[in-house]
């Protein structure tokens, strides 16, 4: 399960509070991505980042920044625009655009707002 | 865009039986067609893909099956067992090299011993 790793595992917010969820990764992987998983919604993407410093946003970026200042890391920060934090976040990565090639799943972090 | 429709949402079999998991997709132009599965708890991992240029693919007990005149794509398991009990995720894509996948909203399979 190594080459792509999410921290926390679990992460407790007060609301009004931003937080950050760690994604690194060290498959020498292009490109990456930020999904979020709620009971029964699938998989929705956030935002993803094919080359570093750009990225690109999903169907369900309101509330949410990221960063890609190195090829290893992709961040997503979860600001206090974000009405309803409370789920499941997947980090993903790919060698390239996702379509001729396999995406690599990290363990996730589930964040709960208190 | 692409949008994929997942059918069922729930499936429950025998042990031994076979499992269909069914997805359509919109953009005719999408080429590839990868299946993801998901254990409790776990992170989704790839378990079989198709690309447009073949009908159907088999590897073990899992088969897929691709009709692009009608835009629909079959995830197929024979002989199920209670470990492949888990969350299956389709989904779709043109190869653009802009776009990423977009997934399916999941089934979730229970396999009765």
């Amino acid at each position: 399960d190594g080459g792509i790793t999410q921290s926390p595992k679990y992460l407790f917010r007060k609301e009004g509070q931003n937080v950050t969820l760690s994604c690194e990764q060290n498959l020498n992987h292009d490109a990456m991505y930020w999904y979020r998983q709620d009971p029964g919604q699938g998989l929705r993407l956030i935002y993803y980042s094919q080359i570093v410093n750009d990225f690109q946003k999903g169907d369900i970026a309101e509330g949410y920044s990221v960063s890609r200042e190195k090829k290893e890391s992709f961040p997503l920060t979860v600001t206090s625009a974000q009405k309803n934090p409370t789920a499941f976040y997947l980090c993903a990565s790919s060698p390239g655009p996702s379509g001729y090639n396999e995406q690599f799943f990290g363990p996730g972090t589930r964040l709960t707002v208190l | 865009g692409e949008n994929v429709e997942q059918h069922p949402s729930t499936l429950s079999v025998q042990e031994g039986d076979s499992a269909v998991i069914k997805c359509t997709y919109s953009d005719s132009a999408s080429n590839y067609f990868p299946w993801y599965k998901q254990e409790l708890g776990k992170r989704p991992q790839l378990i079989i893909d198709i690309r447009s240029n073949v009908g159907e693919k088999k590897d073990q007990r899992i088969a897929v099956t691709l009709n692009k005149t009608a835009k629909h794509f079959s995830l197929h398991i024979t002989e199920t067992q209670p470990e492949d009990s888990a969350v299956y995720f389709c989904a779709a894509i043109y190869y653009s090299g802009n776009t990423p996948l977009v997934f399916g909203k999941g089934t979730r399979l229970s396999v009765i011993a």
